[in-house]
């Protein structure tokens, strides 16, 4: 299993500019999200889909959309890029706990992504 | 609003020494608390989950403990090595368990 995998690892794009950030799971899992951190911030929800063809908004959507393609994928798109945008963007998903009475969040590498 | 603080920030110790971090939480009505490692530039690692009805789990050289009631919950390790160097980051679900609030991380060294 490679777990959750991320793509790109890196990215710099221009003020106004678009693009996806993809994520993939193998471990099929229902849920996943996108999580973006920030120095002095922590770890902040974006947006997440609790099964194939759901998505919900977390703590700080604006600006991002995403798409769950299949139970596998879940994409997060900036439509126009600000430099606000510039942060790491984590991808993960969720399990049943071994115990089956709770749930375990897993993540990815994560995507650098700075807005000039 | 939940919300989960990590104290200390950062912690540098010499290897060998036994150390504690703490978290805390505001809204005790959790199912659980997970522990994570981040490594410089990389993703976080789940390191250990304890229940809601447990007070501890441990893993190797790792304990957590939960103390829902005072709004707490420790990582203890012990015999710290270097390769424990790393940010250590606590979170807890919502009600609905689609949302992990997580602290702001303790950044452990560890010297030679």
């Amino acid at each position: 299993n490679a777990g959750v995998t991320q793509t790109p690892k890196f990215q710099v794009l221009k003020t106004g500019q678009s693009m996806t950030l993809q994520c993939a799971q193998d471990m099929n899992h229902n849920s996943m999200y996108w999580y973006r951190q920030d120095p002095g911030m922590g770890l902040r929800l974006i947006y997440y889909s609790a099964s194939e063809g759901t998505t919900d908004k977390g703590e700080v959507p604006n600006g991002y959309n995403v798409s769950r393609l299949n139970k596998r994928e879940f994409s997060l798109r900036l439509e126009s890029a600000a430099p606000s945008q510039t942060s790491v963007y984590f991808c993960a998903s969720r399990t049943k706990h071994r115990t089956e009475s709770s749930y375990e969040q897993y993540f990815g590498p994560g995507t650098r992504l700075t807005v000039t | 609003k939940q919300e989960v603080t990590q104290i200390p920030a950062a912690l540098s110790v010499p290897e060998g020494e036994n150390l504690v971090l703490n978290c805390s939480f505001t809204d005790s009505a959790i199912y659980n608390l997970q522990w994570f490692r981040q490594d410089p530039g990389k993703g976080l690692t789940s390191l250990l989950l304890i229940q809601s009805s447990q007070r501890e789990q441990t893993s190797g050289r790792l304990n957590a403990s939960l103390d829902k009631s005072s709004g707490r919950s420790t990582l203890y390790i012990a015999a710290s090595q270097p390769g424990d160097s790393a940010t250590y980051l606590c979170a807890v679900p919502n009600n609905a368990g689609n949302m992990l609030t997580f602290g702001g991380g303790t950044r452990l060294m560890v010297k030679p």
